[in-house]
């Protein structure tokens, strides 16, 4: 059954603890992308791979960070320096990074920072 | 870079009515408007998109528009159903265009 598996479902952390949030995918995807969804705000762009090690920041990177160290992975790190993390994370892959194309979702993330 | 604005940011309806969701877009080399559809809870999924070649793209009770020279499309759902209700998104990206950008959503919700 392919498609974009995420987790943890839901995660709780103490402030000042990075925590990393997983993404694995097995459409054999090359693009892989980290959304940030706000109530209001929609979905904006943390970071997102085209390739194996490689990797771009998106609108809103930081406090981010990302690594690509294998095409179906994109995990997601969400450190101290991040001002404002509670939030629902959701990760994508499409087929190709540039064009058209459907943007695939895992389930989310939702973060909660007491 | 590209800005997508949509409207309105919420929308209730009752079933059986049409409901009608508005985007507009700013960069003129945009030519790919998906929409996508989230329900409470679930993952956003695409439900129908359009390229700059057609004005308009139609699929059952669900129909996209776009007017290039405006830089505006907008969704249409005809006979609404309760199943309907969700937050809809629109996005606009462009051939060379490494991201979808996003509008901020429209939760709808459809009352029996």
């Amino acid at each position: 059954d392919g498609g974009i598996t995420q987790s943890p479902k839901y995660l709780f952390r103490k402030e000042g603890q990075n925590v990393t949030l997983s993404c694995e995918q097995n459409l054999n995807h090359d693009a892989m992308y980290w959304y940030r969804q706000d109530p209001g705000q929609g979905l904006r762009l943390i970071y997102y791979s085209q390739i194996v090690n490689d990797f771009q920041k998106g609108d809103i990177a930081e406090g981010y960070s990302v690594s690509r160290e294998k095409k179906e992975s994109f995990p997601l790190t969400v450190t101290s320096a991040q001002k404002n993390p509670t939030a629902f994370y959701l990760c994508a892959s499409r087929y190709r990074l540039a064009g058209v194309g459907e943007l695939f979702f895992g389930e989310g993330s939702r973060l909660t920072v007491l | 870079g590209e800005n997508v604005e949509q409207h309105p940011s919420t929308l209730s309806v009752q079933e059986g009515d049409s409901a009608v969701i508005k985007c507009t877009y700013s960069d003129s080399a945009s030519n790919y408007f998906p929409w996508y559809k989230q329900e409470l809870g679930k993952r956003p999924q695409l439900i129908i998109d359009i390229r700059s070649n057609v004005g308009e793209k139609k699929d059952q009770r669900i129909a996209v528009t776009l007017n290039k020279t405006a830089k505006h499309f907008s969704l249409h759902i005809t006979e609404t159903q309760p199943e309907d209700s969700a937050v809809y998104f629109c996005a606009a990206t462009s051939t060379g265009a490494n991201n979808l950008f996003f509008g901020t959503g429209t939760r709808l919700t459809v009352i029996p």
